[in-house]
């Protein structure tokens, strides 16, 4: 069963990069899977960020590509998310997810990290 | 940016009855690429429907999902307690690759 755990400040300042861990166990993110990230605002919807697939391709949402980096890290099993010139609009609970074997749908979460940007 | 809508926004019932959810895209899309998820207050969203009517590993079927083209629907027959709750629809597609609904909340 893959399990995914998020990781990463809980506050960052206005202007700073946000920047996030997402440990996975259970599979190899040498898989062909896709790697994601997905956040929630509080009391609001999901938004799609971004993915990544062991072979370095990645795609990412126009509103946000500019300011978005996600990235993987074979040797310690993880991929990581970096989002740049954060404002107080971007405060969400933050989740990785994977589709594992489910085709064009998330299949797996983790638990999800609330980062909140605030001087 | 394909555009999602789900209706209603929020649905009240009862335990015992069915719910029906509906979710319209603005653009015919493919039925492998569209989903259903349950969220929970304070919890993950959980994958529930794939492919339109493929029921995810472990869920009931009393879960249902249907549709083509850019209309689709999520059917919970028999409601339980549990199934109180936030569902949305997700697609693939389109210039952000994957989008979700608004969501339809499920109240008692």
């Amino acid at each position: 069963q893959v399990q995914l755990q998020e990781s990463g400040p809980s506050l960052v300042k206005p202007s700073g990069t946000l920047s996030l861990t997402c440990a996975v166990s259970g599979a190899s993110i040498s898989n062909n899977y896709w790697w994601t990230w997905i956040r929630q605002p509080p009391g609001n919807g999901l938004e799609w960020l971004g993915e990544i697939h062991h072979s370095g391709i990645s795609n990412y949402n126009p509103s946000l590509k500019s300011r978005v980096t996600i990235s993987v890290d074979k040797s310690k099993n993880q991929f990581s998310l970096n989002l740049d010139s954060v404002t107080a609009a971007d405060t969400a609970v933050y989740y990785c997810a994977t589709t594992g074997t489910y085709s064009y749908s998330y299949g797996h979460w983790g638990q999800g990290t609330l980062v909140t940007v605030s001087s | 940016e394909i555009g999602l809508t789900q209706s209603p926004g929020t649905l009240s019932l009862s335990p015992g009855e069915r719910a029906t959810l509906s979710c319209r895209t603005s653009q015919s899309i493919g039925s492998s690429h569209l989903a259903w998820y349950q969220q929970r207050p304070g919890q993950a969203p959980r994958l529930l429907i794939f492919g339109t009517s493929s029921r995810a590993t472990g869920i009931p079927d009393r879960f249902s999902g249907s549709g083509s083209g850019t209309d689709f629907t999520l059917t919970i027959s028999r409601l339980e307690p549990a199934d109180f709750a936030v569902y949305y629809c997700q697609q693939y597609g389109g210039s952000a690759l994957y989008t979700f609904g608004q969501g339809t909340k499920l109240e008692i």
